[in-house]
């Protein structure tokens, strides 16, 4: 099945220690989304790829990058992890055009030690 | 900018029962779309339903309705013949038409009682 997988499912870093988490897609999407997920809140949009188009959302931390090498890929590296930073973190796909729903991975659960 | 309201943190139906879900969003917008999600515990979000704005019909899927009122700025969830597997946190969401970013409420957590 076509989906959208996200490693690792489980994340441990050390506060100020980088870490890099990881989305595939195999839908062949235009679009792919990096969402923040705190515990019993609404995802938070971080920034997201239209094809190779980068859009930041203007809230979104510089502690927070992304790459996008191919199509398939996308990475969200957090250069220097705080506690704050303890979250969910969700991919997500779409296709581009007039409101396409998304559709998410499983997620990254990001602990911080 | 858009806003999108759930008002109802929790909400708990007998298995078998119907129950719906409430949420309102702000927009000065006419062209829009908007969208229920759902999220099971520890397990990924999915696309329940899609409503265009333009279109007056309310979406349906199977057991899932939606009652649009475009006026109001209304979109409410019908859960009909409610299964254990309906149990999840249930987000409705707003997108601008040529935008690509969902607006989020915050959220409504269904309980299902056998």
């Amino acid at each position: 099945d076509a989906m959208v997988i996200q490693n690792p499912r489980y994340q441990v870093t050390q506060f100020g220690k980088p870490v890099t988490l990881s989305c595939s897609q195999t839908l062949n999407h235009n679009v792919m989304y990096w969402y923040q997920q705190k515990s019993s809140q609404a995802p938070k949009l971080l920034f997201h790829y239209y094809d190779k188009d980068f859009n930041n959302e203007a809230d979104t931390p510089d502690n927070f990058q992304s790459r996008r090498p191919n199509t398939s890929f996308c990475f969200l590296d957090i250069r220097s992890p705080g506690l704050g930073d303890a979250a969910m973190y969700l991919c997500a796909t779409s296709r581009g055009g007039r409101g396409q729903p998304q559709h998410f991975g499983d997620g990254t659960r990001l602990s911080i030690l | 900018a858009q806003t999108v309201t759930q008002s109802q943190p929790e909400m708990s139906v007998q298995e078998a029962e119907t129950v719906t879900l409430s949420c309102t969003y702000d927009t000065s917008e006419s062209d829009y779309y908007l969208f229920w999600y759902k999220q099971p515990p520890s397990r990924q979000m999915i696309l329940v339903i899609r409503q265009e704005a333009y279109k007056q019909q309310n979406a349906t899927e199977n057991r899932f309705s939606v009652n649009f009122q475009k006026a109001a700025k209304s979109f409410s969830l019908k859960i009909s013949d409610s299964q254990l597997g309906d149990a999840a946190m249930y987000f409705c969401a707003y997108m601008l038409q040529g935008a690509q970013k969902l607006v989020f409420g915050q959220g409504t957590r269904l309980t299902i009682n056998p």
